[in-house]
């Protein structure tokens, strides 16, 4: 398997553009997750989801952001407007299960680095 | 917000010497997990500790958890050049399906 795969992998945009990156999980795994990090605030959980079905978006930080799963395999995140603040890189992650029993292994893709000028 | 804090925030070590890592955090977990981060690159998993136990060994890894204290450490023993990376704990509390990440530590080791 390809791992995680995540498009683009760096992306340098004007503030006021919409940005979309894209991610396509690990074939058989029911969850995955959309984490962005900075260092001033680390690695943060935006939302994840389990068999395409949006659970927890709590973390997402405002309504410019959204995050669809279309279907087992593609999932998006896109930031309209975008803000020189959202500068970050943004991983996706997918798990096969989340139980007390289970390995409970998230693997992460390589990231896109976001710019936001 | 940040369930784990590691500590120290940096590390420097010479390779073939021991380095200890610790995460504290603040609620009850079900299992703790720690990850490598290379850089430039994605998180990668190392090994995960559930609450009932207190010691788990994968290669030179070794990990402990206190959840009286609820703290754990990573040690990587006979450090290599290779090992330079970031390292985080992430948390796992029961009834929620997400995993919330420590700050991390940078450890570097010099060869």
């Amino acid at each position: 398997d390809a791992g995680v795969i995540q498009s683009p992998r760096h992306e340098v945009t004007e503030m006021g553009q919409e940005v979309t990156l894209r991610c396509k999980p690990i074939s058989g795994h029911d969850y995955l997750f959309w984490y962005r990090q900075t260092m001033m605030r680390g690695l943060e959980l935006l939302i994840y989801f389990n068999n395409n079905v949006p659970i927890d978006d709590s973390g997402m930080p405002e309504d410019r952001f959204s995050a669809k799963m279309p279907n087992a395999s593609f999932s998006t995140l896109k930031i309209q407007p975008s803000e020189p603040r959202d500068s970050a890189v943004y991983f996706c992650a997918s798990s096969p299960t989340l139980s007390d029993v289970a390995s409970n292994e998230q693997f992460f893709g390589p990231g896109t680095r976001l710019t936001v000028l | 917000s940040q369930q784990g804090e590691e500590d120290p925030q940096a590390l420097s070590i010479q390779e073939g010497e021991n380095a200890t890592m610790n995460c504290s955090y603040k609620t009850s977990i079900n299992n703790l997990q720690w990850y490598r981060q290379n850089s430039g690159r994605g998180l990668v998993h190392l090994i995960l500790i559930r609450s009932n136990e207190r010691e788990k060994h994968s290669g030179r890894l070794r990990v402990t958890l206190d959840t009286s204290k609820k703290s754990s450490s990573l040690l990587i023993t006979a450090s290599r050049a290779a090992d330079t990376a970031s390292y985080f704990c992430a948390t796992h509390t029961s009834g929620t399906y997400k995993y919330i990440f420590g700050t991390g530590t940078r450890l570097k080791v010099l060869a």
